[in-house]
């Protein structure tokens, strides 16, 4: 089955520590995201990628990094310079920029 | 003022009623446009695109978009229980090198 798979479901980060959000798709698309959501809040957007070894910041960049090393793939680092790491992350895919997002099954990150 | 703006809700519909959810843009030029569906601690579904003025029907749902007072709306006939959900209104405007921007969600509770 084509879709989007990202891990851990959850992950606990301590204080000072980087962590790793995996995303793989094998949809064949393009363009990938990664999306914060707050509770009770809309998605932000943290990091875009049109094609491979390519990314650019999207509106809550700061403290975070990511890589495009492969079309299929594109991990998201939660730097220990992101203060207030806690949220729902979401990768997405499509097939290119403006096109509809097809969304993994999300990242919850909590600090110990 | 936000890009994409929703009112956050809660709306209650009883069930088997039409449920209205509306959404606002500011971006005159944007072209495509998403209604998605969350439901608590899962990631987002996307239910309906739409394009052009005028309406798009998909079962019990309908699009509707209305370029020149810039807003757009789902309307849900006959409401189920399984329709309760955190619904998002998304855009993809030029101001926005083309990323999809969210608006924060409008909580739907379907009653008995």
């Amino acid at each position: 089955d084509g879709g989007i798979t990202q891990s851990p479901k959850y992950l606990f980060r301590k204080e000072g520590q980087n962590v790793t959000l995996s995303c793989e798709q094998n949809l064949n698309h393009d363009a990938m995201y990664w999306y914060r959501q707050d509770p009770g809040q809309g998605l932000r957007l943290i990091y875009y990628s049109q094609i491979v070894n390519d990314f650019q910041k999207g509106d809550i960049a700061e403290g975070y990094s990511v890589s495009r090393e492969k079309k299929e793939s594109f991990p998201l680092t939660v730097t220990s310079a992101q203060k207030n790491p806690t949220a729902f992350y979401l990768c997405a895919s499509s097939i290119g920029l403006n096109e509809k997002l097809f969304f993994g099954s999300g990242t919850q990150l909590s600090v110990l | 003022q936000k890009e994409v703006e929703q009112n956050s809700g809660p709306l209650s519909v009883p069930e088997g009623a039409i449920a209205s959810l509306n959404c606002t843009y500011s971006d005159r030029g944007s072209q495509s446009f998403f209604w998605y569906r969350q439901y608590s601690g899962k990631s987002p579904e996307l239910i309906m695109s739409i394009y052009s003025n005028g309406d798009k029907e998909d079962g019990r749902f309908t699009a509707q978009l209305n370029k020149a007072s810039q807003y757009v709306s789902l309307l849900i006939r006959d409401s189920q229980p399984s329709d309760s959900a955190t619904y998002l209104c998304a855009s993809s405007p030029p101001s926005s090198a083309s990323k999809i921007i969210f608006g924060s969600g409008t909580r739907l509770s379907i009653r008995p």
